[in-house]
C-alpha cells in the first residue's frame, strides 16, 4: 500500500464548530506532516511528527491541534476557526527526511 | 519563508512541445526535489537530485542542478494534456523533514 488517505474530502464548518481531519498511511513511514495550502500558493508546513512525537510546530494558532494516536494515523483537530483558515489541508508521510508522499487533501471552508 | 523561487509563474504550450521551468534557491542544499500537483489534489513526487549530481532523467523528465548558481531546471519533453498541473521545486530545509517549496509554475498543455 503506497497511499496516503485523508478524510473527509470536503468539510464546511462554522466558526463555533469542532471538527477533525484524519490522515492514514500504511507504508510504515516514521514521519507524518500537516500542510496548509491556499489557492495558487505552495504548501505551508504546519506540523511534523516523527516517531509519533511532535517535532516541528510552525507557530500554528492553537485553534489547530494535531494528534498522532499511532504510527499510521494523524489527526488535525479544528476548533473556533476563522474564515481565513479556509484552505486545502494536506497530509504527507515519509520514511526519511527526503521524499514525502502526499494525500489528496481535505478542502475546508469556514463560514 | 520560501526557499525557492520559480519561473515562469505560468506556461501554456501545445501537446508535443517541451516545457521548461526553473527554480532558484538561496541557501546550500543537500538535495532538490520536484513535485507535481493536479488541480486541487495532493502533490506527487517526480524526481530528486542530490547536490553532487548535475543532471538526472526519469522518463520524459530531465532535471538539472547548478549549485554554483543555486538553480535547477525541470524539462518535460513531448508534453501531453495530462501534464497539465502545477509544478513545485522543494529544497531540504534546516530542520529534519522540513521542505521549502518554491512558488510553483502552472503548466497548461492544450491538445
Amino acid at each position: 500500500d503506497t497511499e496516503v488517505t485523508q478524510t473527509p474530502k470536503h468539510l464546511v464548518m462554522g466558526m463555533t464548530n469542532k471538527k477533525s481531519l484524519k490522515c492514514e498511511q500504511h507504508m510504515g513511514h516514521r514521519a507524518m506532516y500537516w500542510y496548509k495550502q491556499k489557492a495558487k500558493k505552495p504548501p505551508e508546513l504546519m506540523f511534523v511528527y516523527s516517531y509519533e512525537k511532535l517535532s516541528i510546530n510552525e507557530s500554528v494558532p492553537s485553534r489547530f491541534s494535531p494528534e498522532c494516536p499511532n504510527s499510521s494515523l494523524l489527526n488535525l483537530h479544528l476548533h473556533a476557526l476563522q474564515p481565513e483558515d479556509s484552505a486545502l489541508y494536506l497530509c504527507a508521510s515519509s520514511e526519511g527526511k527526503e521524499t514525502q508522499y502526499f494525500g489528496p487533501g481535505t478542502r475546508l471552508l469556514v463560514l | 519563508s520560501q526557499q525557492g523561487e520559480e519561473d515562469p509563474q505560468a506556461l501554456s504550450i501545445q501537446e508535443g512541445e517541451n516545457a521548461t521551468m526553473n527554480c532558484s534557491y538561496k541557501t546550500s542544499i543537500n538535495n532538490l526535489q520536484w513535485y507535481r500537483q493536479n488541480s486541487g489534489r495532493g502533490l506527487v513526487h517526480l524526481i530528486l537530485i542530490r547536490s553532487n549530481e548535475r543532471e538526472k532523467h526519469s522518463g520524459r523528465l530531465r532535471v538539472t542542478l547548478d549549485t554554483s548558481k543555486k538553480s535547477s531546471s525541470l524539462l518535460i519533453t513531448a508534453s501531453r494534456a495530462a501534464d497539465t498541473a502545477s509544478y513545485f521545486c522543494a529544497t531540504d530545509g534546516h530542520s529534519w523533514g522540513k521542505l521549502q517549496f518554491g512558488a510553483g509554475t502552472q503548466v497548461v498543455v492544450t491538445p
